[in-house]
Order: C-alpha cells, then sequence, then structure tokens
C-alpha cells in the first residue's frame, strides 16, 4: 500500500514547455484533486474528480489540464509553462467526501 | 469561496509547553481538516472534524460549527511538532479552502 504516489518530485521547464504531473493512489479512492502551494498563500484547488470520467475546476485552473480515465491515476497537464506556473504541487486523495485527505509527497517545478 | 483565517500566523515554544491554534471560517461547513506540514514539507492529516471533539495522543481539536470555527490543541509540544499547521474547510464535503497556516517552532 503506497498511498499517493506523485512523480516527479523535482523538474525544470523551459517556458512553452508542456509536461504531465503524474498522480496515482492505491486506496480505491474516490476522490482526487490537485493543489498548488506558493509561498504566503497556503493551498489552492487547481482541478478535482469526484471519480473516473468526472472533474471539475478549482480556484486557480487557467493553464492546466486534467482527466481520470481510472480511478487509480489523476495526471495534471501544463499546456505552455509559464514563469507564474513555479510552484510546489500537490495530489490528494480521500475515500469520500467525510473522511481525510491523504496528500502526496509533491513536485517541485520551476520554470525558466 | 469560504474563507478561512487562521492565528496566530507565527508561534515560538519552548520544548513541553501547550498551545491553542484557531482557525475561523466564513460560511458554514460539511467539512474541516487539521494537516501538519513537517520541515520536508510532507502534509500529513491529523483530524477531520466537522463538528464535535476528537483526541490523538498529545493533540485534539474541537470545532464548534454554530460559530465557525475550530481550535487544535498541542499538549506537551515536542520539537518534532515544529512545521505548518493547516487548517482546511469546504462546504460542498470535496473541494477544500486553505488558510494560511499557523507556523510553529518548538525549541529544545
Amino acid at each position: 500500500n503506497a498511498g499517493v504516489t506523485q512523480t516527479p518530485k523535482f523538474q525544470v521547464l523551459k517556458t512553452g514547455q508542456s509536461m504531465t504531473l503524474q498522480c496515482a493512489q492505491d486506496m480505491n479512492h474516490e476522490y482526487m484533486s490537485w493543489y498548488r502551494q506558493d509561498p504566503g498563500m497556503g493551498l489552492r484547488l487547481i482541478h478535482y474528480s469526484v471519480g473516473a470520467g468526472i472533474t471539475d475546476q478549482g480556484e486557480v485552473p487557467n493553464g492546466y489540464n486534467v482527466s481520470r480515465s481510472t480511478t487509480e491515476d489523476f495526471p495534471l497537464r501544463l499546456l505552455s509553462a509559464a514563469p507564474s506556473q513555479t510552484s510546489v504541487y500537490f495530489c490528494a486523495s480521500s475515500y469520500s467526501k467525510s473522511t481525510g485527505y491523504t496528500f502526496g509527497s509533491g513536485t517541485r517545478l520551476t520554470v525558466v | 469561496g469560504i474563507q478561512v483565517e487562521q492565528s496566530p500566523p507565527d508561534l515560538i515554544l519552548q520544548e513541553g509547553a501547550n498551545s491553542t491554534l484557531r482557525c475561523n471560517f466564513s460560511d458554514s461547513v460539511n467539512n474541516l481538516q487539521w494537516f501538519h506540514q513537517n520541515p520536508w514539507g510532507q502534509l500529513i492529516n491529523l483530524f477531520y472534524i466537522p463538528s464535535g471533539t476528537k483526541q490523538n495522543g498529545r493533540l485534539s481539536a474541537t470545532t464548534v460549527a454554530t460559530e465557525r470555527y475550530s481550535l487544535l490543541y498541542i499538549s506537551s509540544s515536542q520539537t518534532t511538532d515544529s512545521g505548518v499547521y493547516f487548517c482546511a474547510v469546504s462546504n460542498s464535503g470535496y473541494a477544500l479552502n486553505f488558510g494560511k497556516g499557523t507556523s510553529l517552532l518548538v525549541t529544545p
């Protein structure tokens, strides 16, 4: 039981490049979400999914795409990286809306 | 969205001291969680507590939903308690709004 696994742990991109941040969970959790954490701003919700095939936007969705083709995986795609997307990205999952979240260890992304 | 305010923003304690962290929120919620982010950046869920009181070892939490606040108590603090404590809430059950956190430093 690995919990929530995020890859990669670190990434440097050039402006305009695209990439996918991977998130996988092995706990059969229905709910998954992506947050970004910036200094002094706490965590802000990017996108979330309440089950396979269902996604919705959070507070800061611009510049990011998601899909949920399986219960286990919830990748986050950066379409054209910008320096403003430099941040630490966290993936989280929960069994239901009445249970606590489990977070992955994060991906530190730098866009130059 | 729901506004979440945490206080104090920073706290320094000596080992063995007790502390109370507060979380105020602007609307009714059906999901409230407390998290600890350790100095290595890992986020650990401490409590799922939309109402009532829970205890886990030296930590306990109380949420008074009707008055829109929650408290996290840390007793007999240890250096390993250092880090940032976040309160997060939702009224949909799913999309959590996070406060800006309380940064705690426990000194030997």
